[in-house]
C-alpha cells in the first residue's frame, strides 16, 4: 500500500516562532512533492513543491527533502497567528508516468498569540 | 485567469439515490482529479482523467465513476447513494504532467439523508 503519512498533531507554537511539520512516504520512486495548506471550511491551497533533495525556501516557507529517508518537511519561520491551518503533505507516488496524488492526513497547526 | 469550478456548492440527497457532480478546470489545463475529504480518513483519491482517458483510479466502489469531456469539463457520478458518502468532494486541475502541482475547486458538500 503506496502511503504518506503524517503526526496528525495539533502542533501549536507561540506566534514568531518556527513551525517544523513532517511527512514520510512509501515509495522511493516518487519524484514529486507538495505542501498544501488548509482552512477550515476552505479547500487545500497549494503552498510548496520541492523535487530535488535539498532545501526550498519561498519567503516564510522553506520546504526540506530527503529521498534516501523518504522525508519530507516544512519549515514556517515567524509563524503568525494568519498560519493556523490544517498542512497537508501530498505526493505523486510511482515515479515517472504516476499523476496520482496522496495526500497525507494533515497536521493541524495553531500559533498561539 | 479563472480557477476550478465545481458545482453546486452544497447537495442534501436521500439514500439510495444518484448525484452528478461537476467540475470545470483552469483554462488549459487537461487534467482532472476527484478526491473524497471526510474527517476521519482525510483525502481519499477517486480518479484522475487526462484528455478524456481515465489515467489511475482509487479504491473506491464501483458507484463511483467519472467523466472527462472533450472541452476537460469532468463529472463524477456516484450511484446508490450511501450515508457514508457524505463528504466534501473536491476536484483539482492540472497541465497534464502533475509535477506542477494541482488547483483545487471549492468542492461540492454532499449530505445524504
Amino acid at each position: 500500500q503506496k502511503e504518506v503519512e503524517q503526526n496528525s498533531g495539533p502542533l501549536s507554537v507561540p506566534e514568531g516562532a518556527i513551525a517544523s511539520l513532517n511527512c514520510t512516504y512509501s515509495d522511493r520512486g516518487s519524484q514529486s512533492f507538495f505542501w498544501y495548506r488548509q482552512y477550515s471550511g476552505k479547500s487545500p491551497e497549494l503552498i510548496m513543491s520541492i523535487y530535488s533533495n535539498g532545501d526550498k525556501e519561498d519567503g516564510r516557507f522553506t520546504a526540506q527533502l530527503n529521498k534516501a529517508s523518504q522525508y519530507v518537511s516544512l519549515l514556517i519561520r515567524d509563524s503568525q497567528p494568519s498560519d493556523s491551518a490544517t498542512y497537508l503533505c501530498a505526493v505523486i507516488l510511482g515515479g515517472a508516468g504516476s499523476y496520482q496524488l496522496t495526500f497525507g492526513k494533515g497536521t493541524k497547526l495553531s500559533v498561539i498569540p | 485567469k479563472a480557477g476550478v469550478t465545481q458545482t453546486p456548492r452544497y447537495l442534501i440527497k436521500t439514500r439510495g439515490q444518484q448525484v452528478t457532480l461537476s467540475c470545470s478546470p483552469i483554462s488549459g489545463h487537461r487534467s482532472v482529479s476527484w478526491y473524497q475529504q471526510t474527517p476521519g480518513q482525510g483525502l481519499q483519491f477517486l480518479f484522475e482523467y487526462f484528455s478524456e482517458t481515465q489515467r489511475n483510479k482509487g479504491n473506491f466502489p464501483g458507484r463511483f465513476s467519472g467523466r472527462q469531456f472533450s472541452n476537460s469539463r469532468s463529472e463524477m457520478n456516484v450511484s446508490t447513494l450511501e450515508l457514508g458518502d457524505s463528504a466534501l468532494y473536491l476536484c483539482a486541475s492540472s497541465s497534464g504532467q502533475g509535477a506542477r502541482g494541482y488547483t483545487f475547486g471549492s468542492g461540492t458538500r454532499l449530505t445524504v439523508v
